[in-house]
């Protein structure tokens, strides 16, 4: 079974571009969550998707936004790049959604190291 | 604001020691508390808890919290060089505060 990918696995943009992530799931698995880790920060929640339905949101701005499709697949949108959003971005699907058992068996993918220029 | 704090920052032992990590916790509503190895890129999913006292157990290591004095214990025995990963605690809450807050993680580094 395939694990969770992400695409683009690096990428460089300037300060005020915008970036979109994308995110495959493990076949099956409805739930997909995103973080953001940085040295500084560590690992922090950025917001959790089930059935296309975004269910709880960490503290980040409003620049921060993101999607899911029907095929459970997910995007994450940075608007206005700021120098501070330099992370790695992860991206982790579960069975279920926050709540039961099924959704902290989350797996993770191997992320997207952003740098802002 | 909740918080998860774990000690210490960065751990080296040697082959065949028993290490034991910390994790100390605030947070509203608690539901259950993770810990993930990471090791390069992706963490890895180790245990859950939710429920005082009761110890989780796979292989060399095991995990047990305390809802009382708001922390849990890490415990790695006999370790070997492949446990060399960061650590992290998390924990999630319920009915509103159900976001995943982790801690900085231990990085741990067991020399042969």
């Amino acid at each position: 079974k395939a694990g969770v990918t992400q695409t683009p696995r690096y990428l460089i943009k300037t300060r005020g571009q915008q970036v979109t992530l994308s995110c495959s799931p493990i076949s099956g698995h409805r739930s997909v969550s995103w973080y953001q880790q940085t040295p500084g920060q560590g690992l922090q929640f950025l917001f959790e998707y089930f059935s296309e339905t975004q269910r709880n949101k960490g503290n980040f701005p409003g620049r921060f936004s993101g999607r899911q499709f029907s095929n459970s697949r997910s995007e994450m949108n940075v608007s206005t790049l700021e120098l501070g959003d330099s992370a790695l971005y992860l991206c982790a699907s579960s069975l279920g959604a926050r709540g039961r058992e099924s959704y902290n068996e989350q797996f993770f993918g191997p992320g997207t190291r952003l740098t802002v220029l | 604001e909740d918080k998860v704090v774990q000690s210490p920052l960065s751990l080296v032992v040697h082959e065949g020691d028993t290490v034991t990590l910390n994790c100390s916790y605030e947070v509203t509503n608690f539901r259950s508390l993770l810990w993930y190895k990471q090791e390069k890129k992706a963490p890895t999913f180790l245990f859950m808890l939710t429920s005082s006292g009761i110890e989780k157990k796979s292989g060399r290591l095991s995990s047990i919290l305390d809802k009382k004095e708001l922390f849990s214990i890490l415990n790695i025995t006999a370790t070997q060089t492949g446990d060399s990963a960061v650590y992290l605690c998390a924990v999630e809450g319920q009915g509103g505060s159900e976001k995943l807050v982790f801690g900085k993680g231990t990085k741990l580094t067991v020399n042969p």
